[in-house]
C-alpha cells in the first residue's frame, strides 16, 4: 500500500518567511500526489497535484510544489507567508480507484 | 455549484443510538468515499464506492455500514454508535481515471456521549 510521511505536526513561520512543508511518499507505481489545504470548521480544498506532466507544480494562493523521483519527495513551498495561510496543510498519494492515502497533516501558525 | 453537501454539519448522539450520514454531489462524478478526521491522525478511508453499486471497505470500517443509492448519494450509517466514532466526517467524490482529484465536503462533527 502507498504511504506518505509528512514531519512535524505543527509549523510556525514568520510573516514574509519562506513556508516548506515537507511530504515524502512510498508507491510502487509512478505516483499521482496531491497537497490540499484545510481551514478551521471546513473540508479540504485541492491546492495543487502532480500527475507527471511536469515536475514543478504550481498551485493557487502562492503555493508549489516539487516532485523529485530519486528522493521520492514532494515538499511544498510558498515564498513568503502571509496571516491567511494559517491553515492544515495534507499531503496525499494516490492509490487504485482513485483512492487517497493521506499524511498526518501540518498545522501551519503564522506569526506576525 | 453546490459540490459535495453533507448533513447534518452537527450532531450529538449517546452511545447506542444509530444514525446515518447523508452525502450529495453534483458533479456527476462516479467516485465517492467516506473519511473520518481524527486529531493527528490524518484522514482515514472508512468506505468508498468506486462507482454506482459498487462499495468496498477502506481502512477502518469496522462499526459502520454504507450505502450508495444513486450516482449522486452515498451515506454512512452508524448502527450502535460508540464513543471511539466521535470524529469529524468527510465525504468526498472524483471523477474517473487517474490523478483525478478528490472534492470534499465540509464535514460532519458528531459527538458520541
Amino acid at each position: 500500500a502507498q504511504s506518505v510521511t509528512q514531519l512535524g505536526s505543527h509549523v510556525s513561520v514568520s510573516e514574509g518567511a519562506l513556508v516548506l512543508l515537507r511530504c515524502n511518499y512510498s508507491s510502487s507505481v509512478p505516483p499521482y500526489l496531491f497537497w490540499y489545504v484545510q481551514y478551521p470548521n471546513q473540508g479540504l480544498q485541492l491546492l495543487l497535484k502532480y500527475t507527471s506532466a511536469a515536475t514543478l507544480v504550481k498551485g493557487i494562493n502562492g503555493f508549489e510544489a516539487e516532485f523529485k523521483k530519486s528522493e521520492t519527495s514532494f515538499h511544498l513551498t510558498k515564498p513568503s507567508a502571509h496571516m491567511s495561510d494559517a491553515a492544515e496543510y495534507f499531503c496525499a498519494v494516490s492509490e487504485r480507484n482513485n483512492r487517497l492515502a493521506f499524511g498526518k497533516g501540518n498545522q501551519v501558525v503564522v506569526i506576525p | 455549484n453546490a459540490g459535495v453537501t453533507q448533513t447534518p454539519k452537527f450532531q450529538v448522539l449517546k452511545t447506542g443510538q444509530s444514525m446515518t450520514l447523508q452525502c450529495a454531489q453534483d458533479m456527476n462524478h462516479n467516485s465517492m468515499y467516506w473519511y473520518r478526521q481524527d486529531p493527528g491522525m490524518g484522514l482515514r478511508l472508512i468506505y468508498y464506492s468506486a462507482s454506482e453499486g459498487t462499495t468496498d471497505k477502506g481502512e477502518v470500517p469496522n462499526g459502520y455500514n454504507v450505502s450508495r443509492l444513486n450516482k449522486r448519494e452515498f451515506s454512512l450509517r452508524l448502527e450502535s454508535a460508540a464513543p471511539s466514532q466521535t470524529s469529524v466526517y468527510f465525504c468526498a467524490s472524483s471523477g474517473r481515471g487517474g490523478g483525478q482529484p478528490q472534492h470534499f465536503g465540509d464535514g460532519t462533527r458528531l459527538s458520541i456521549l
